[in-house]
């Protein structure tokens, strides 16, 4: 059973420290996601890719977040410098023609 | 812009009891997708609707897609304790991308 896996499953960090959460999709999918997830913001889209390509970062915050995709079976989202705002459950998903499958989360926390 | 709302927020139902939330986009959908997230967890595909009018079952949930296609609707009959989640809804707002309606939380009541 395929699944999108993420790393860390929580990250506990101090302000103005580097964060890198890191993201295996399931292989074959051709697009991936990250969404960020908060009590008062609901589901929001930071970036995703389509076959490696980013298609659309509009989302992120473009100063201190970072998305890429180094490989097929590797994407990465880097928080540099972390912000206490950045507190948040950040999500991967992958899919083929819109159909999206998330990973577990990483839920971030910073102090 | 596109804007996909989703009604209501939260929902209080005692178990055994019938829950419906409701979804309407600002444009005209090529689809609509539901997906549920339980407490704790991650958001799961249920189902995708296409054609207008459409009515899907998985066993006690009844999706439907309006005439119209902007306005969709999902039904949870006799509801249970595994039922607990947010329900959401999302349409295309690209080839690549969905809009997300902000969830309707489906809590039963102890």
């Amino acid at each position: 059973d395929a699944r999108v896996t993420q790393t860390p499953r929580h990250k506990v960090t101090e302000m103005g420290q580097e964060v890198t959460m890191r993201c295996q999709p399931i292989l074959g999918h051709n697009t991936v996601f990250w969404y960020r997830q908060t009590m008062m913001q609901g589901l929001e889209l930071l970036a995703y890719f389509r076959n490696r390509a980013p298609l659309d970062d509009s989302g992120m915050p473009k100063d201190r977040f970072s998305a890429e995709m180094p490989d097929a079976t590797l994407a990465t989202l880097k928080i540099q410098p972390s912000e206490p705002r950045d507190s948040a459950v950040y999500f991967c998903a992958s899919g083929w023609d819109l159909e999206q499958y998330f990973g577990p989360g990483t839920r971030l926390t910073v102090t | 812009g596109q804007q996909v709302m989703q009604i209501p927020q939260y929902q209080h139902v005692q178990e055994g009891e019938d829950f419906t939330t409701y979804c309407n986009s600002s444009t005209t959908l090529s689809n609509i997708q539901w997906y549920k997230q339980r407490p704790g967890g991650h958001p799961v595909f249920l189902i995708q609707l296409v054609k207008s009018g459409e009515v899907k079952k998985q066993k006690r949930l009844t999706f439907q897609f309006g005439e119209a296609k902007k306005n969709s609707s999902l039904h949870i009959t006799a509801t249970q304790t595994t039922d607990v989640g947010t329900y959401f809804c999302a349409g295309p707002k690209s080839n690549y991308q969905l809009i997300w309606g902000a969830g309707t939380k489906l809590i039963i009541k102890p």
